[in-house]
């Protein structure tokens, strides 16, 4: 079974202060990783996955396959990163994503 | 290109109705997959079409069922309607050689009472 587990419902971090969201998954094999970032009224989008290894928008995410983590870090969050951020999952032979419970990220100025 | 639409925006139905949700994919994508969004939930993986087929489906009963048409497009339909359907139900379509890069609709609320 595949599971994807944020523990954190709400972050709320000052303007120019580090961001971190949590993200650990349960899969036996190897996954592929995403961020999804839902802003205030807008539909769901894809932030970054970790094969590609790229910084979105100033984030980064390293998957951790010991501690089978992928955590979104933003060393100086602005305004506009006040969003709702899920994490996600699909198998090495699936399509189907498997999502977290999300994480409502408040950036205070 | 408009990307991924959905309709209706919303819809109100009563237990035990039957409902049809449609969803166009993003120009040039060839595999819709649809999810439920319960509130304050990530979305749940429904079922996935591609060649007009289902090719994966997850934990949901059979009163959801759904259809693809060979321009792409396609429909979740929900019989018997429960009020533990209430939700925002989302299509989302892709490429289906390229794999798991999904590009998401606006979603449609389904209210049941």
């Amino acid at each position: 079974a595949q599971r994807v587990t944020q523990p954190e419902k709400l972050l709320s971090v000052f303007k120019g202060a580090p961001v971190e969201l949590k993200c650990n998954y349960s899969y036996s094999g190897s996954p592929e990783l995403f961020w999804y970032v839902q802003y205030s009224r807008q539909r769901l989008q894809l932030l970054l996955r970790h094969i590609s290894r790229e910084s979105i928008k100033g984030f980064t995410a390293d998957l951790n396959k010991g501690e089978t983590s992928f955590h979104l870090k933003k060393p100086f969050a602005q305004e506009e990163d006040s969003a709702m951020y899920y994490c996600a999952l699909s198998g090495s032979n699936d399509y189907k994503l498997s999502f977290g419970a999300g994480t409502t990220v408040t950036v205070r100025a | 290109d408009a990307g991924v639409t959905q309709s209706p925006t919303h819809l109100i139905k009563t237990r035990g109705q039957q409902v049809t949700l449609r969803c166009s994919p993003k120009s040039g994508h060839d595999t819709v997959s649809w999810y439920q969004q319960a509130l304050g939930q990530g979305p749940q993986f429904i079922f996935q079409y591609y060649e007009e087929e289902e090719r994966q489906r997850g934990n949901f009963p059979d009163r959801f069922s759904g259809h693809q048409f060979p321009n792409y497009s396609s429909e979740l339909n929900v019989n018997a309607l429960l009020l533990g359907d209430s939700a925002l139900y989302l299509c989302a379509s892709s490429l289906w050689v390229s794999g798991n890069e999904q590009f998401f609709g606006p979603g449609t609320r389904l209210t049941v009472l």
